[in-house]
């Protein structure tokens, strides 16, 4: 286990509403990223949180939100949900925002879009 | 157009054989590569990682090497396990932020 929780586990939601969801980072590390992983694809890059700021985004459109609080749990929001949306959640957490640091991943969330 | 790509998408040895899967990438600039073993239902752990300058990693069983020329990686897993059993995720970092991730080659080893 790398110490890294998310929650919930599982979430279904309807199309056009509004999820959150939460990462608890392993102690110490100050950076996380948040992944989308399709069914049967690699996770994709959202964007990453390093000390409560935004510090680098992929190519998701700003409906993908995210908030790092000053424990370093960080939070994942997703407005006017689509199917597409349906996914696993993935985040990771670093000692800090280096390419090179390892980053340590939850379990993820499995979000299902109705 | 960054791109990962690995082969073979899905395989199946014995167990105690030995396996080589592969990643191609056209990501550019390049940081580093990883390698990451992802079990059913869990998130990924990180096996390996390369930089340019590196050609050869261990860890444990597993052995990844990099030819930055011609932008090809592979994993060498040794003497096989049950517990080997899981996905394995080439990701590609390129500049500070991005991290492009292959779609992993599914490997199952049969007792």
């Amino acid at each position: 286990e790398t110490g890294v929780t998310q929650s919930p586990t599982h979430l279904i939601k309807t199309r056009g509403q509004q999820v959150t969801l939460r990462c608890s980072s392993q102690s110490g590390h100050n950076t996380v990223s948040w992944y989308q992983q399709a069914l049967g694809q690699g996770p994709q890059f959202i964007f990453q949180y390093y000390r409560e700021e935004e510090n680098g985004r992929g190519n998701f459109p700003p409906r993908f939100s995210g908030l790092q609080f000053p424990n370093y749990s960080s939070e994942l929001n997703v407005n006017a949900l689509e199917l597409d949306d349906s996914a696993l959640y993935l985040c990771a957490s670093s000692f800090g925002r280096a390419i090179t640091d390892t980053q340590y991943f939850g379990p993820g969330t499995r979000l299902t879009v109705l | 157009k960054n791109q990962v790509e690995q082969s073979p998408q899905s395989l199946i040895i014995l167990e105690g054989k030995n396996c080589t899967l592969q990643c191609n990438y056209t990501v550019s600039p390049f940081s580093n590569l990883r390698w990451y073993k992802q079990d059913t239902g869990r998130g990924p752990v990180s096996l390996t990682i390369m930089t340019f300058s590196e050609n050869t990693k261990s860890n444990g069983r597993y052995t990844a090497t990099l030819d930055a020329d011609t932008k090809q990686s592979s994993l060498h897993i040794t003497a096989s396990q049950l517990s080997d059993s899981a996905s394995y995720i080439c990701v590609v970092s390129s500049g500070t932020y991005k991290y492009i991730f292959g779609t992993g080659t599914r490997l199952k080893v049969l007792a």
